[in-house]
């Protein structure tokens, strides 16, 4: 089936350093890919998405890149914060069938991201 | 505006249970979704509903059943809890495909 590899798992950084989490998708019709950030005990929050027409986009620190040839997207955290510790999903886009109408995404199993003051 | 609520939030079973999730949003979103979450596997999807009225099959869907009788709700159940279900369960919905999903605060479900 279609899956989303997410690396690293775990990443740690200094405060003020930058971090990078990588992921690669095999379905080629994926056309949507969005970033959550999970902090421990709480829900997913969107943090920022791209499609497939756009290949780089930020949002103040955060930036996120598309290669839609080599199936992988990256996110970017710029002058990273002890706020900024929790886990990230990448996830993209897939079909389900039902005529086109069933819609959702695969997860990538996430990275635990540390911040260290 | 609430946006995607889920109850309860925290339970406890014993083999063979049944219970149901409850999960409602008041967005009018017409897309909504239950997915599991275990320590390293990240969120998988157990069933979902393109509407009112229909509900289909994810990635994970054994041993649980849904329904969406209402727009804004969507119910999971599960007749006989196994061990193998302790989990945390969140519930999303989204407006429409290629649309971000937003999820409730989840339940942690045990079943022992």
């Amino acid at each position: 089936g279609e899956n989303v590899e997410q690396h690293p798992s775990t990443l740690s950084v200094q405060e003020g350093d930058s971090a990078v989490i990588k992921c690669t998708y095999s379905d080629s019709a994926s056309n949507y890919f969005p970033w959550y950030k999970q902090e421990l005990g709480k829900r997913p929050q969107l943090i920022i998405d791209i499609r497939s027409n756009v290949g780089e986009k930020k949002d103040q620190r955060i930036a996120v890149t598309l290669n839609k040839t080599a199936k992988h997207f990256s996110l970017h955290i710029t002058e990273t914060q002890p706020e900024d510790s929790a886990v990230y999903f990448c996830a993209a886009s897939i079909f389900l069938g039902g005529g086109g109408q069933g819609f959702s995404f695969i997860f990538g199993k996430g990275t635990r991201l540390l911040v260290k003051p | 505006n609430a946006g995607v609520t889920q109850t309860p939030k925290f339970r406890v079973l014993k083999t063979g249970q049944s219970m149901t999730l409850l999960c409602a949003q008041d967005m009018n979103h017409e897309y909504m979704y239950w997915y599991r979450q275990d320590p390293g596997m990240g969120l998988r999807l157990i069933h979902y509903s393109v509407g009112e009225g229909t509900t289909a099959k994810g990635e994970v869907p054994d041993g649980y059943n849904v329904s969406r009788l209402k727009k804004q709700n969507f119910l999971l159940g599960l007749e006989s809890a196994a061990p193998s279900q302790t989990s945390v369960y969140f519930c999303a919905s989204s407006y429409s495909v290629n649309q971000p999903q937003h999820f409730g605060d989840g339940t942690r479900l045990s079943i022992l």
